[in-house]
């Protein structure tokens, strides 16, 4: 079993939609959890990261960690075609540790 | 845009051969990582490197290897190249070990595409 598993898509919206992005884990010591945005010949940039379980939010993006259930999501509300590109959910256990990545979903965002 | 650069952008080599690709920090970053990403996959940890010195390494032979100078810039070198070594390689620039987690604590630089032949 890999660490952390994500669907790789693609998965298709039409603009406006909220969209869902989840991942799961089997490491328990994982305390870190991060999403990145990595547009097309580009590095991944880090959106938003959440410290143990809870709700975390910053404008149009919800994320969530579930620890009990070792499961992650990435809500998009109002998604607009800017937003397609392809997420990766990240994990570590400590703040400086290597960066445990899942494969990446590929979201396209219809206009 | 981030402060972290990397060259080239694009390198073709043939197997067998040695290629080495560069990474410059973000300014007061002082920690270098380096991930090799196959097509279709998410980044995976090549190694570490801080104040000169490897500090972990991830599941990859000692054909990979790699320095980092006294500004914080880093090389990572790959010798007797292999065709499953086409991938893009990031480099990922850190905020001194022991400050807080923050959304500027690491920046990745946009990736050397490297193919083999």
């Amino acid at each position: 079993q890999k660490e952390v598993e994500q669907d790789p898509g693609p998965l298709s919206v039409p603009e406006g939609a909220i969209v869902s992005l989840n991942c799961t884990y089997s490491n328990s010591a994982f305390q870190y959890f991060m999403w990145y945005r990595q547009y097309s010949r580009k590095g991944p940039e880090l959106l938003m990261y959440t410290y143990s379980s809870g709700n975390k939010e910053d404008g149009r993006f919800t994320a969530q960690v579930d620890k009990s259930s070792k499961y992650i999501s990435l809500f998009i509300r109002d998604s607009q075609p800017s937003d397609s590109a392809t997420y990766l959910c990240a994990m570590i256990v400590n703040r400086d540790d290597k960066i445990i990545f899942g494969k990446g979903t590929r979201l396209h965002i219809l206009p | 845009e981030t402060g972290v650069t990397q060259s080239p952008t694009h390198l073709i080599k043939t197997r067998g051969q040695q290629v080495t690709l560069r990474c410059s920090s973000q300014s007061g970053h002082n920690t270098v990582s380096w991930y090799q990403q196959a097509l279709g996959q998410g980044p995976q940890f090549i190694f570490q490197y801080y104040r000169e010195e490897e500090n972990g390494r991830g599941n990859f032979p000692p054909r990979f290897s790699g320095l980092q100078f006294p500004n914080y810039s880093s090389e990572l070198n790959v010798n007797a190249l292999e065709l499953d070594d086409s991938a893009l390689y990031l480099c990922a620039s850190s905020s001194p070990i022991g400050q807080s987690f923050s959304t500027d604590t690491q920046y990745f630089g946009p990736g050397t595409r490297l193919t083999v032949l």
